[in-house]
């Protein structure tokens, strides 16, 4: 089945940790997207890609890092830069027209 | 300003009823427009896209654009309880290749 894989479901982290986020699409979309949710709140744009090898800041970009290596990956790394990393992580692919499909997201809990 | 705008509820309607919910947008230059549907705990899922003035309709749903007006509505026809989500409207600006959200409005189907 085609689709949007994110890993892991639940994370814990400890303060100054780094930690990464996997997104896996075999839905063979050019672009794909790292999103933020917090409770109550809309979706922040953190990164987003749309070949390979090249990737953009999104609104809320300090304190994650990305990487484009392949098509179909696109990790999200939250670095200990970040403040405030409790939070609902999504990814997301898109068709040209800009529909996007998201994965099941990944719950950052900062201990 | 917020680039895209959405009240954010609780907006209650009962079964049955048709449900409106509406969303502003300041960027002149947007081309394609979206709505998602998230349920609670879950990640969004696209249900319409409209990219030219008018309506358009998908079975009970129907998405209206008022490029005019910066002004986009989602329509839902006999509204069920199953429908209770928080509906997300998001928006691609054509010189930016980046979908931007709404923070989103709950709706609440009475039984």
């Amino acid at each position: 089945d085609g689709g949007i894989t994110q890993s892991p479901k639940y994370l814990f982290r400890k303060e100054g940790q780094n930690v990464t986020l996997s997104c896996e699409q075999n839905l063979n979309h050019d672009a794909m997207y790292w999103y933020r949710q917090d409770p109550g709140q809309g979706l922040r744009l953190i990164y987003y890609s749309q070949i390979v090898n090249d990737f953009q800041k999104g609104d809320i970009a300090e304190g994650y890092s990305v990487s484009r290596e392949k098509k179909e990956s696109f990790p999200l790394t939250v670095t200990s830069a970040q403040k405030n990393p409790t939070a609902f992580y999504l990814c997301a692919s898109s068709t040209n027209s800009w529909e996007l499909f998201f994965g099941e997201g990944s719950r950052l809990t900062v201990l | 300003q917020k680039e895209v705008e959405q009240n954010s509820g609780p907006l209650s309607v009962p079964e049955g009823a048709i449900a409106s919910l509406n969303c502003t947008y300041s960027d002149r230059g947007s081309q394609s427009f979206f709505w998602y549907r998230q349920y609670s705990g879950k990640s969004p899922e696209l249900i319409m896209s409209i990219y030219s003035n008018g309506d358009k309709e998908d079975g009970r749903f129907t998405a209206q654009l008022n490029k005019a007006s910066q002004y986009v509505s989602l329509l839902i026809r006999d509204s069920q309880p199953s429908d209770s989500a928080t509906y997300l409207c998001a928006v691609n600006s054509g010189g930016y290749q980046k979908v931007t959200f709404g923070t989103g409005t709950k709706l609440q189907v009475i039984p």
